[in-house]
């Protein structure tokens, strides 16, 4: 089955630091990703809608420069949490659809990224 | 704000016991998709049913959905401790999705 793996599980990192997730999809390709937040007992977050070589589409209220997303390949998408804060402390899951999907398919997940700032 | 409101926040049951969760939304919608989260990992999709279907099955899982009161129940029959997770409804079209609040689901043995 398609598996997207995101790296890395757990991350602690001091203020002002910049921090840095992966995304792969590994079995199938991805145009499109996307880059969820969670905050503890509450829904995802739609943060950003990652493109294979073109621009990430951000949601309102997501700062672009804080959190910047590069989608290189047809199986990575990064996102980098610039200038952490503590606030930033959250848990961050990437998703990623397979290339040439219906509309309908299911999106599969990564098992999220841990992002501790003190 | 969140498209799908899920009822009850927060369900405690036993093993063997059936478990419903309901999901509410605003907008109209092409299907509904149901995940689950076990805690701290990422979502594993479930089940989707489209506007045109008002019930589906998959193995244990049971999925309703009436387009007219835009809701949509899941029910989980002879639960198993492995069960335990939250639950989110999820509604939108193509690949973008929006998220219910879910339902944390306790199943014990």
């Amino acid at each position: 089955g398609a598996v997207v793996s995101q790296h890395p599980s757990r991350v602690i990192c001091k203020s002002g630091t910049s921090v840095k997730i992966e995304c792969r999809s590994l079995d199938f390709q991805a145009t499109t990703m996307f880059w969820y937040r969670q905050f503890p007992k509450k829904s995802l977050m739609l943060m950003a809608t990652s493109n294979e070589g073109s621009k990430a589409t951000y949601e309102q209220g997501v700062e672009k420069d804080k959190f910047l997303i590069n989608h290189a390949s047809l199986t990575l998408s990064t996102l980098t949490v610039t200038s952490a804060h503590p606030e930033d402390s959250s848990f961050y899951i990437c998703s990623a659809q397979q290339s040439g999907g219906l509309g309908n398919s299911p999106l599969h997940f990564g098992n999220g990224t841990r992002l501790t700032v003190t | 704000s969140q498209q799908g409101e899920e009822d009850p926040q927060a369900l405690s049951i036993q093993e063997g016991e059936n478990a419903t969760m309901n999901c509410s939304y605003k907008t109209s919608i092409n299907n509904l998709q149901w995940y689950r989260q076990n805690s701290g990992r990422g979502l594993v999709h479930l089940i989707l049913i489209r506007s045109n279907e008002r019930e589906k099955h998959s193995g244990r899982l049971r999925v309703t959905l009436d387009t007219s009161k835009k809701s949509s129940s899941l029910l989980i029959t002879a639960s198993r401790a492995a069960d335990t997770a939250s639950y989110f409804c999820a509604t939108g079209g193509g690949n973008k999705l929006t998220f219910g609040t879910g339902t944390q689901l306790k199943v014990e043995l």
